[in-house]
């Protein structure tokens, strides 16, 4: 059974940083892209970034790029968001989700993980 | 402002059919394939349609995809009360080299 279990969430002051981890388990983890999405307080979902299964590609958001890095450990089935200079806009839930068919098809997502951004 | 633009909200009556639109461009929609999700409240979305309009395992025939030009449409026939979520779409914008969801479709079955 596939399984995403993302972690690292918590409140943050603005300016501040936050790494979140995404533990996979239940497939072949570096056979898959893999993408987060956010979901602020009452919205609707954006995608964030995904990275390719060998971690040479990576693609972003024009909201998080030059903050955000996506990163990858296959050797750890864990894919990685590392967030700096955080704004009040990035507060959100935020998921990884298993890319499984073409152009951001995700079969698989995790629970979500919660980062606030406030004072 | 979502890039891909969907009604905010939809409604039918139990038994009847939906439609929800999903408008792109040429750069998204246009050239390359859409998923639906529905999500419920305080959930994790879940994949209904993918590459235009293959149901994912275990998605009942209700559900169905399509798409033409620079818009698909996700359908749902016989609609149930279980079926009132938020549903959204997604593909990869290849000018921005960046996925893009729709803004979301509130689905109410009256």
């Amino acid at each position: 059974e596939v399984q995403l279990v993302e972690s690292g969430g918590g409140l943050v002051q603005p300016g501040g940083s936050l790494r979140l981890s995404c533990a996979a388990s239940g497939f072949i983890f570096s056979n898959y892209w893999m993408t987060w999405v956010r979901q602020a307080p009452g919205k609707g979902l954006e995608w964030v970034a995904n990275i390719k299964g060998d971690g040479s590609t990576r693609y972003y958001a024009d909201s998080v790029k030059g903050r955000f890095t996506i990163s990858r450990d296959n050797a750890k089935n864990s894919v990685y968001l590392q967030m700096n200079s955080l704004r009040a806009e990035d507060t959100a839930v935020y998921y990884c989700a298993r890319v499984a068919y073409v152009d951001e098809g995700f079969d698989s997502w995790g629970q979500g993980t919660l980062v606030t951004v406030s004072s | 402002q979502s890039v891909l633009t969907q009604p905010p909200s939809v409604s039918a009556a139990p038994g009847q059919k939906v439609t929800i639109s999903c408008s792109g461009s040429s750069s998204n929609i246009g050239n390359n394939y859409v998923s639906w999700y529905r999500q419920l409240p305080g959930t994790a979305p879940k994949i209904l349609i993918y590459e235009n309009n293959k149901r994912h395992s275990g998605i009942p025939d209700r559900f169905s995809g399509s798409k033409s030009g620079t818009s698909a449409t996700l359908g749902i026939t016989g609609l149930q009360t279980g079926d009132e979520a938020d549903y959204y779409c997604v593909t990869f914008d290849s000018s921005l080299n960046a996925g893009v969801f729709g803004g979301g479709t509130k689905l109410t079955v009256l």
